[in-house]
């Protein structure tokens, strides 16, 4: 059972450049986010989708965007690097959004802007 | 909405000792509680969690926690603490009506010391 896999585990990428960042869960869970971590300040939302075709904001999501076109993967993209979007990313899953079964994160994305 | 507080930066514990992590929360309504631990390079991975019934949640590796409605606290706790332990432990709470989202603590690096 691989969980939640993200895909790469390290990127570097240059000011302006695009990428997106893979993640995938097997668990046929509804709901999936994209968390960044910074230090001393926790993990923040990016955005989340509650199912298939549903997708939405969090805390701080400019600069990305996502779709969910399957139940499985969850993709991130940027659509321009910048300095300020160097972070560890993490995507996360779990049954429903309201559920009060924990969530389950992926092993991170490590990204550099240069 | 619902907000996570962890007051201290760092815990430094001896090896043996009790290990104590704090956590307060706020929310509108009843809160649904979590810890998460992290290791270094890896994904949160999931301690315990309180959702109703006993004050006292016990998880996994020997942790457990003490939800507290009157100081709106859910502090972690092991009796015995051990060099693997040394990890970065983050509290999360979800307000249980609706469909909010889950909000985590800036996280607490606890050191213990051989």
């Amino acid at each position: 059972n691989a969980g939640v896999t993200q895909t790469p585990k390290f990127q570097v990428l240059k000011t302006g450049q695009s990428m997106t960042l893979q993640c995938a869960q097997d668990m046929n869970h509804e709901y999936m986010s994209w968390y960044r971590q910074d230090p001393g300040m926790g993990l923040r939302l990016i955005h989340y989708s509650v199912g298939a075709g549903i997708t939405d904001q969090g805390e701080v999501p400019n600069g990305y965007n996502v779709s969910r076109s399957t139940t499985e993967d969850f993709p991130l993209r940027l659509l321009s690097a910048a300095p300020s979007q160097t972070s560890v990313y993490f995507c996360a899953s779990s049954y429903s959004q309201s559920s009060n079964q924990p969530q389950h994160f992926g092993d991170g994305t490590r990204l550099s802007i240069l | 909405a619902q907000s996570v507080a962890q007051p201290e930066d760092q815990v430094n514990v001896a090896e043996g000792n009790p290990l104590t992590v704090k956590c307060t929360y706020s929310v509108s309504g009843n809160p649904y509680l979590f810890w998460y631990v992290q290791y270094p390079n890896r994904g949160l991975q999931f301690l315990l969690k309180y959702i109703t019934g006993d004050n006292l949640v016990k998880g996994s590796y020997g942790f457990e926690a003490e939800f507290n409605k009157s100081q709106t606290s859910f502090h972690l706790k092991k009796p015995s603490a051990l060099v693997s332990d040394s990890a970065l432990y983050f509290c999360a709470v979800r307000d249980m009506r609706g469909n909010n989202r889950l909000a985590f603590g800036k996280g607490n690096q606890v050191v213990v010391i051989p």
